[in-house]
């Protein structure tokens, strides 16, 4: 079991918003980050610090962060966006995961 | 931009020791704290433990007492050894550049080796 919940799937239409969650007791007082995870590649960092985009991460990605709860928003989703989302922190000096949302563009 | 290349075999026997290298190339590995994480088939991602290029450790407390990690700068690698494997660490294996400060994250990531633990 994750100590990070995530729901495990999320199935969204073109140009609609999706809106991934990630809640635990870790995320109390810790920022989180996202990554997402296209089949046969490796995971990339999408948000840091709750809000933050990498620099080439479309505007469509941002985040949010209230008490134990952290979300991943897309707005205007692609096809593109298909992809696995595993949120993530650090407690205890230890890398926490989420056990990953995979999102359906249908 | 800096890449990492994981490599290593990827076939280990049962109860042998599972080795695997990452070799940074087009940055420094001085500054940051290199981790491994793994993903078994179908399954999320799992943190193995960093190391910084000191040689100072953090390893996840599920695997600590099999993991060794070391690095070393003059090769600009660093290397992941998991000892008295079973089919349960057949996973792909990721090396990733992590930044710590009051939290930590891995903003590059390797593509990753595949590794089957299998007599």
């Amino acid at each position: 079991s994750y100590e990070l919940t995530q729901p495990p799937s999320l199935s969204v239409s073109p140009g609609q918003t999706a809106s991934i969650t990630c809640s635990g007791d870790p995320l109390g007082d810790r920022s989180t980050f996202w990554y997402h995870q296209k089949p046969g590649q490796s995971p990339v960092l999408v948000i840091y610090l709750d809000t933050n985009r990498p620099s080439g991460i479309p505007e469509r990605f941002s985040g949010s962060h209230f008490g134990n709860t952290a979300t991943l928003t897309i707005s205007g989703t692609q096809a593109m966006d298909e992809a696995d989302y595993y949120c993530q922190a650090w407690d205890n000096n230890h890398v926490l995961f989420g056990g990953g949302t995979k999102l359906t563009i249908l | 931009q800096v890449q990492l290349l994981e490599s290593g075999p990827g076939l280990v026997k049962p109860s042998e020791t599972l080795s695997l290298t990452c070799t940074v190339s087009a940055g420094s590995i001085s500054d940051y704290f290199w981790s491994w994480i793994r993903q078994s088939p179908g399954k999320g991602l799992e943190w193995i433990g960093y190391i910084y290029y000191t040689g100072s450790t953090k390893y996840n407390p599920s695997l600590k007492s099999r993991v060794t990690m070391s690095v070393d700068t003059s090769r600009n690698q660093f290397s992941l050894k998991l000892r008295s494997v079973t089919a349960a660490d057949t996973a792909v294996y990721y090396c990733a550049r992590g930044i710590l400060l009051d939290y930590y994250y891995m903003d590059v990531w390797g593509k990753g080796t595949s590794v089957t633990v299998s007599s």
